[in-house]
């Protein structure tokens, strides 16, 4: 199993730039989520999908921040325009049920995202 | 309050040596609870679930107090490959996601 991919893995872009993170989860697995970790902050969910449908986008911090689900193995999280704050790791995660929280959830290895 | 709280440390430990980390939750509703570990510049990954009647594996044992809303997490005979962060991670009150606290840093010396 390859894991949940993620690319790039790290990103260096210019205040006002877009920026576009991908995600492909494990096959099988439909739930998918997407983190951001900052010092500060931790570890934040920013939205969750599950079967590709957008279910809680609460984290998501302000308009700047959409993310898409167009089928079940890939999903992309844009950023626009990108400001010096959203500098932060951010991880795709994927699991298996959509129901709860039992199954494990698996974490891609991070967008490493620098906005000067 | 925040949602899930843990001591941020670092413990420094010497190899061999008992260390445990504690976390608090705010959310009584909670039903699911877990350890991941972070090592540096990695990923999150599930280092144990928690149960109510506390559970082991291997040098490590978790334990649930629901009462107090306060979870423990203990390392015994401390190893060099146990120097990470240690996140304390509470299912949401739907159970449908999950709710990270800012994780306990471990660093274990030779």
């Amino acid at each position: 199993d390859a894991g949940v991919i993620q690319s790039p893995r790290h990103e260096v872009t210019e205040m006002g730039q877009e920026v576009t993170l991908r995600c492909k989860p494990i096959s099988g697995h439909n739930s998918l989520f997407w983190y951001r970790q900052t010092m500060m902050r931790g570890l934040e969910l920013l939205i969750y999908f599950n079967n590709n449908v957008p279910i809680d986008d609460s984290g998501m911090p302000e308009d700047r921040f959409s993310a898409k689900m167009p089928n079940a193995s890939f999903s992309t999280l844009k950023i626009q325009p990108s400001e010096p704050r959203d500098s932060a790791v951010y991880f795709c995660a994927s699991r298996r049920t959509g129901g709860t929280v039992t199954d494990t959830q698996y974490f891609g290895p991070g967008t490493r995202l620098t906005v000067l | 309050r925040k949602e899930v709280e843990q001591d941020p440390g670092p413990f420094n430990v010497p190899e061999g040596a008992t260390v445990a980390f504690n976390c608090t939750y705010s959310n009584s509703a909670s039903q699911s609870f877990f350890w991941y570990r972070q090592d540096c510049r990695k990923e999150p990954k599930l280092l144990m679930s928690v149960y109510s009647s506390g559970n082991e594996d291997g040098r490590f044992t978790a334990q649930l107090n629901r009462a107090s809303q306060y979870i423990s997490l203990l390392i015994r005979d401390s190893k060099l490959s146990d120097s990470a962060t240690y996140l304390c991670v509470v299912g949401n009150q739907a159970g449908t996601a999950l709710i990270f606290g800012k994780g306990t840093t471990l660093s274990v010396s030779s």
